[in-house]
């Protein structure tokens, strides 16, 4: 069965820490894509990095960095230098038609 | 473009009431779907569309109804609401390739007593 598990049901921080989320996705796919999304305390989603399944280099692009380890299904995202508005839950997806994570609430103290 | 539209924003059902929960979206999406969001559940699916005509059930299916008649709209309805169907719904689009993000409509909070 097609399964995304996130273990951390909660992150507490101090502003300017590094924040690192994790994602396992169980499936027999081959190819496929993984997306994290971001849930503000206002509560619209947004869709903020996606990676794929043949492809485990690290990738950045500003605060956000994540990566791909295959063998494990594992897929992290990391929040360099924590702001207060990176407070959230931040949800891993799989592309096909599965639910998503149970969430991981990320909070940034000032 | 107004994206992924819901309405009503929020709704107050007596149990046994029916009703429909309203999506729209304007980007020509093939793909759209359903979640429910409860404390601690993540996003769970209900429904999805692979484009008009085409339904399928996700993985909390009992007690909605979807139709899509149109590449635009893609209504849920409940046909007698329960407490436990008392939850934060979101409706989302997407392209259908593999790599497509979703986009996701402001959500309807929805309250049956």
């Amino acid at each position: 069965a097609q399964k995304v598990t996130q273990a951390q049901t909660e992150i507490s921080v101090v502003e300017k820490e590094d924040v690192t989320l994790d994602c396992v996705y169980e499936t027999r796919d081959t190819t496929y894509y993984l997306f994290w999304y971001k849930q503000p305390p206002s509560g619209e989603l947004v869709f903020l990095i996606r990676r794929n399944s043949f492809d485990e280099q690290n990738e950045i692009s500003g605060r956000y960095s994540w990566n791909f380890q295959k063998s494990t299904s594992s897929f992290n995202f990391t929040i360099t230098a924590s702001q207060v508005v990176d407070s959230a839950v931040y949800f891993c997806a799989p592309h096909s038609r599965l639910s998503f994570g149970a969430g991981t609430t990320v909070t940034v103290r000032a | 473009n107004a994206g992924v539209t819901q309405t009503p924003k929020f709704q107050v059902l007596k149990t046994g009431q029916s009703m429909t929960l309203q999506c729209a979206q304007d980007m020509n999406h093939e793909y759209m779907s359903w979640y429910r969001q409860d404390p601690g559940m993540g996003l769970r699916l209900i429904h999805y569309s692979v484009g008009a005509g085409i339904t399928d059930q996700g993985e909390v299916p009992n007690g909605y109804n979807v139709s899509r008649s149109t590449t635009e709209d893609f209504p849920l309805r409940l046909l007698s609401a329960a407490p436990s169907q008392t939850s934060v719904y979101f409706c989302a689009s997407r392209e259908d390739g593999l790599a497509d993000e979703q986009f996701f409509g402001p959500g309807t909070r929805l309250t049956v007593l």
